[in-house]
């Protein structure tokens, strides 16, 4: 178990609609990040949070958005869903951002656009 | 800009064969690297990792050393189990305005049988 806790497993909706996926980070941990996996593009680096804030941004859709709360727990925005969104989304936690330090994922949550 | 590649699978072995599974990175800098694995249904997991030039990480029987002049991060493993059987990822973090993005190898699916 790596602390990290996601939600939900499974999400199944039409093109066109929006979710919103969660994720808690492990005790401890400023810092989150957003993954995608999917066959044809592999895992894929979104957004990364710390303490707030967003920190860094890799191949995010600008109809996708994230926020982290105060406390710490980071939701993940899609909207106008497309078909090509159907993927695995995984969270990851670390301590914070000032070193290279491990990145702790949660299972994911799988998105299925119909 | 950084990138991972690491063998195509899947590798398939008998139990106590010797894996070895082959990383190659392109960074500016020096990055820090992973070995993640993903059991089926679960997040990833860190299996190990080295963060400068000539260490070597290790973990569960696993070992992997960093290698500057190569580029190279290749994972083995002396003995495998049938309990190896996963998907292998590698990953390096860049570093400096980078910090905390992984950048992952598009994965190696290990099956062992008994």
């Amino acid at each position: 178990d790596s602390g990290v806790t996601q939600t939900p497993k499974h999400l199944i909706t039409a093109t066109g609609q929006r979710v919103t996926l969660r994720c808690s980070p492990r005790s401890g941990d400023l810092s989150v990040y957003w993954y995608q996996q999917s066959l044809d593009q592999g895992l894929q680096f979104l957004i990364q949070y710390y303490n707030g804030e967003e920190r860094a941004k890799g191949n995010i859709l600008e109809r996708f958005s994230a926020q982290q709360f105060p406390d710490l727990h980071s939701e993940l925005n899609l909207s106008s869903l497309e078909l090509g969104d159907s993927a695995l989304y995984f969270c990851a936690s670390s301590v914070g951002p000032e070193q290279v330090q491990p990145q702790h994922f949660g299972d994911g949550t799988r998105l299925s656009i119909l | 800009g950084n990138s991972v590649t690491q063998m195509e699978g899947p590798v398939t072995l008998s139990e106590e064969a010797f894996l070895t599974i082959n990383c190659t990175y392109t960074a500016t800098g020096y990055p820090s690297l992973f070995w993640y694995v993903q059991y089926p249904g679960e997040g990833l997991q860190l299996l190990l990792k080295a963060t400068k030039a000539d260490d070597k990480g290790s973990n569960k029987g696993f070992e992997a050393t960093y290698r500057k002049e190569t580029t190279s991060f290749h994972l083995e493993k002396g003995s495998v189990q049938v309990s190896d059987s996963a998907v292998y990822f590698c990953a390096a973090d860049g570093g400096g305005s980078t910090l905390g993005r992984l950048y992952f190898g598009r994965g190696t699916q290990l099956t062992v049988w008994p």
